[in-house]
């Protein structure tokens, strides 16, 4: 079985600040890491996946992660965030069979002020 | 760019009645899954669906819930006698040939309260 904790429920950060949402997962199984965001009223939405290579991934919006196999963690980072980074975010993790479920964590609310 | 569709986007029930959450996935999407998420709690897993029949449940799946894909676009969840704690959001997604490394196209989500 498969669990993740994300260890921050809300990030308050100010513009042009570097943000770092964090990520723990637990598996017994070698698994695919993933992050998404939830806007307003939106569904979810990949911002990035680990599924091999290197350590440190590259997704939409100029967020990036770094997976931590020793830490057994995935943690999500942006350099300079903006007031429309103001989301929810999940970070997810599934084993490698086909058709197996996403695991979520309960989700880290960013919220970006000027 | 294709997008997975959810009817309605909040529904309002009384508890003991059914409902019929409906998900049109993308189009060539062979793999359908249904999530919830109660407010404050994590995203849950609750049904993977293909090839006409149920690929992998969880324990929250139990005999209230089914689903079925009555035709070649919609893909629908039903609760059969709801109760106060089925009050959630309801997440449908797909993807291509369900592959683990796939991406998850996820829908907007269907707010079910049961009054």
């Amino acid at each position: 079985a498969q669990s993740v904790t994300q260890l921050d429920s809300q990030v308050p950060v100010f513009e042009e600040a570097p943000v770092e949402l964090r990520c723990n997962y637990s598996s017994s199984v070698s698994v695919y890491l993933f992050w998404y965001v939830q806007y307003p009223n939106q569904g979810l939405q990949l911002l990035l996946k680990y599924l091999s290579g290197s350590t440190l991934v590259k997704g939409i919006n100029g967020f990036e992660a770094e997976f931590n196999k020793s830490q057994t963690s995935f943690h999500l980072r942006k350099p300079s965030v903006h007031i429309s980074d103001t989301a929810e975010y999940f970070c997810a993790v599934r084993a490698l069979q086909a058709g197996t479920a996403l695991i979520f964590g309960k989700g880290t609310t960013l919220s970006v002020s000027s | 760019e294709p997008e997975v569709t959810q009817t309605p986007s909040h529904q309002v029930t009384q508890m003991g009645q059914e409902v019929i959450l409906r998900c049109v996935p993308i189009s060539n999407h062979l793999y359908f899954y249904w999530y919830r998420q109660i407010l404050g709690q994590k995203v849950e897993f609750l049904v993977s669906f293909y090839n006409n029949e149920i690929s992998e449940k969880s324990e929250i799946f139990d005999d209230q819930f089914s689903v079925e894909r009555p035709d070649g676009s919609n893909f629908t969840l039903k609760i059969r006698s709801t109760k106060l704690e089925d009050s959630a959001m309801y997440f449908c997604a797909s993807t291509t040939s369900g592959g683990a490394q796939e991406t998850q196209y996820f829908g907007p989500g269907t707010r079910l309260l049961v009054l």
